[in-house]
């Protein structure tokens, strides 16, 4: 069983660009969540896709839109991107059911904007 | 403004000591989730906690929420070098999505 697996690892642009990131959820798992964390902080809860829907959003602009494809993959976009865009972005993969959610985590990509 | 507080933010201690780290938060959680992370990685789940005065305990890493779901603590006994990490604590809300703790750093040395 293979785990959360993010691409790419890292990625540098420059202020104005649009990026994206992609997410390989854990075999069986049926939702995915992103996240942003910066520097020295939690994760920040960007959005969950579940069964290829939009299932939630945090306080992001609409600059940042996603995608799960029928495989439960899942692709972050953001575009316009600004300085303060710099962070890890955090791919989780859970299987929504039951009373409680376990989200699994992938290894993040780091992005800098310049 | 994180929904979960931790304290403290930042702990260093010497091998063979004992820890506690706490997440505090005014609002209920249906269950509350353990994670350690380490430099340019992802959060490792650790435990999760559901019911209200729950404690699990892995080896040497106790867990506790509180009993009215608000709040839960950390505590590691004998700390080891290999302890050293980003700890969260994060909060589901009915409708599962996390709210994360800034983390707590814990430094054990040798």
């Amino acid at each position: 069983e293979t785990g959360v697996t993010q691409s790419p690892t890292h990625l540098i642009k420059t202020r104005g660009q649009q990026v994206t990131l992609r997410c390989s959820s854990q075999s069986g798992h049926n939702t995915v969540s992103w996240y942003q964390q910066a520097l020295g902080q939690g994760p920040q809860f960007i959005f969950q896709y579940y069964r290829e829907e939009e299932n939630g959003r945090g306080n992001f602009p609409p600059r940042f839109s996603g995608l799960q494809f029928p495989n439960y993959s899942s692709e972050l976009n953001v575009n316009a991107l600004e300085l303060d865009d710099s962070a890890l972005y955090l791919c989780a993969s859970s299987v929504t059911a039951g009373s409680y959610n376990e989200q699994f985590f992938g290894p993040g990509t780091r992005l800098t904007v310049l | 403004t994180q929904l979960l507080e931790q304290s403290p933010q930042f702990l260093s201690i010497q091998e063979g000591e004992n820890l506690t780290v706490y997440c505090n938060s005014s609002s209920v959680f249906s269950s509350l989730q353990w994670y350690r992370q380490e430099p340019g990685e992802g959060p490792v789940l650790l435990v999760t906690v559901v019911t209200g005065g729950e404690v699990k305990k892995l080896k040497r890493l106790t867990f506790q929420f509180g009993d009215a779901r608000k709040d839960s603590s950390l505590h590691i006994t004998a700390a080891q070098p290999g302890d050293t990490g980003l700890y969260l604590c994060a909060g589901e809300a009915d409708d599962y999505k996390l709210s994360f703790g800034a983390g707590t750093t814990v430094t054990v040395r040798a």
